[in-house]
């Protein structure tokens, strides 16, 4: 079973600062990876997939990249709805498995 | 508007059972993988069930293997979860989700609904 497990679990930054978040898998995922923020009361809201591709109406602010084990999610100047926790999930190939990384948490310093 | 709309949750006690549902809308239901996700209070997400577009694969957590069961019905767009032998540690906030599934490619799921609230307890 992979696990996939994230850093740091809580950042602290200010509005237009860079934030880098990383999702390290225990083993090989390729580039099978997808990135979610969610605010408190909220559903997760899917920011990027295959890695490195952003979903529809996510600003080019947010970025994604890496493969096999290690990825990142760069926010180049954050912006006050940035501030939440982000989650990184993986799939397996066949039959489809799916792993969250436990979450990192973007918090205004 | 492409939305999800789950319902079914409630206050169950241990060993019980409870069925969720997922009600689609604004997109074509019969193209899409659905799944359940949940989250437990102050936790993080957890991937419970997946069903493929038309019913005929399902993948399920090792945690709720044996005691729940996913389905569909395409005529009506709705996702259901059976869920028995309910325990303390399934409480949860479960959310469903669609995904547009391909076998090279991992387009993570796009869409969810609003959640829906199990408590297990007595």
């Amino acid at each position: 079973e992979i696990v996939l497990t994230q850093s740091p679990a809580t950042l602290s930054l200010s509005p237009g600062e860079r934030a880098t978040l990383s999702c390290r898998a225990s083993q090989s995922v390729s580039g099978s990876l997808a990135w979610y923020r969610q605010k408190p009361g909220q559903a997760p809201r899917l920011l990027m997939y295959d890695a490195s591709n952003r979903a529809t109406g996510v600003p080019a602010r947010l970025s994604g990249s890496g493969s096999g084990t290690d990825f990142t999610l760069t926010i180049s100047s954050l912006e006050p709805e940035d501030f939440a926790v982000y989650y990184c999930q993986h799939r397996s190939s066949w039959p489809p498995m799916y792993t969250f990384g436990q979450g990192t948490k973007l918090e205004i310093k | 508007e492409v939305q999800l709309v789950e319902s079914g949750g409630g206050l169950v006690q241990p060993g019980g059972s409870l069925r969720l549902s997922c009600a689609a809308s604004g997109f074509t239901f019969s193209s899409y993988w659905t799944h359940w996700v949940r989250q437990a209070p102050g936790k993080g997400l957890v991937w419970v069930s997946g069903i493929n577009s038309d019913g005929s694969s399902t993948t399920y957590a090792d945690s709720v293997k044996g005691r729940f069961t996913i389905s569909r019905d395409n005529a009506k767009s709705t996702v259901y979860l059976q869920m028995n032998s309910l325990r303390a540690e399934d409480t949860a906030v479960y959310y469903c989700a669609r995904e547009r599934w391909e076998l090279l490619s991992f387009y993570g799921m796009d869409v969810w609904g609003q959640g829906t609230t199990v408590t297990v307890s007595s």
